[in-house]
């Protein structure tokens, strides 16, 4: 089993639907969560970090997590051909290092 | 938010080279980071320093050397590079109080090996 596993997509959605992205780990010890958006040939931008079990709010962005069930989502609301990028999801490993996932290609049409 | 800067951009070098990937972050973050991304694949840490003097390796198994002799500056070296060294690096730094673990990221060197 992979540590981060997220579904490589494409994940396609219309301008102004709500995109929802999935990211499960196997470490239960895990802390920390972060959302990446890369745009291709680009480098990793932060998008949201979440460390508690629920929902966090971002603008459009909500990042929930469920630490019983090892899963950590992002949902892109109003979603905007701008937001086609790959969303890579990122778990602390030990101390100060992470594990990326290898990331949901996100594709929205106008 | 970080500005960490990275040089080259583009490196096109032939094999047998010696070449040297440079990191420089002026936000005074004590923790940095070398990943090393494959077109539609995921980061792999290559190396990372907890600050001045700190190196460790990572979880991919590579040729590479690092160096931690400024806080500001983590520069890595491939002593003699091969066409499998051909990848986007990626260098990272991240603050040791704070938001912890949270990394932001160099623009990336494209590094092709003929």
């Amino acid at each position: 089993q992979k540590e981060v596993e997220q579904n490589s997509g494409p994940l396609s959605v219309p301008e102004g639907a709500i995109a929802s992205l999935n990211c499960t780990y196997s470490d239960r010890g895990s802390q920390s969560f972060f959302w990446y958006r890369q745009y291709s040939g680009k480098s990793p931008e932060l998008i949201m970090s979440i460390y508690s079990n629920g929902d966090k709010e971002d603008g459009r962005f909500t990042a929930q997590l469920n630490k019983a069930s090892q899963y950590v989502s992002l949902l892109i609301r109003d979603s905007q051909p701008s937001d086609s990028a790959t969303y890579l999801c990122a778990v602390n490993k030990g101390y100060s290092t992470l594990t990326f996932g290898k990331g949901t290609m996100l594709l929205v049409s106008p | 938010e970080a500005d960490i800067y990275q040089t080259p951009r583009y490196l096109v070098i032939g094999t047998g080279k010696k070449i040297t990937l440079e990191c420089s972050q002026t936000m005074g973050h004590d923790k940095m980071y070398w990943y090393q991304q494959d077109p539609g694949m995921e980061l792999h840490l290559i190396h990372y320093s907890y600050g001045v003097n700190s190196t460790e390796k990572g979880d991919l198994s590579s040729e590479s050397t690092v160096s931690r002799i400024r806080t500001e500056h983590f520069p890595l070296t491939l002593e003699s590079a091969r066409p499998s060294h051909t990848s986007q690096y990626l260098c990272a730094s991240s603050p040791l109080a704070g938001a912890t673990d949270t990394q932001y990221f160099g623009p990336g060197t494209r590094l092709t090996v003929l």
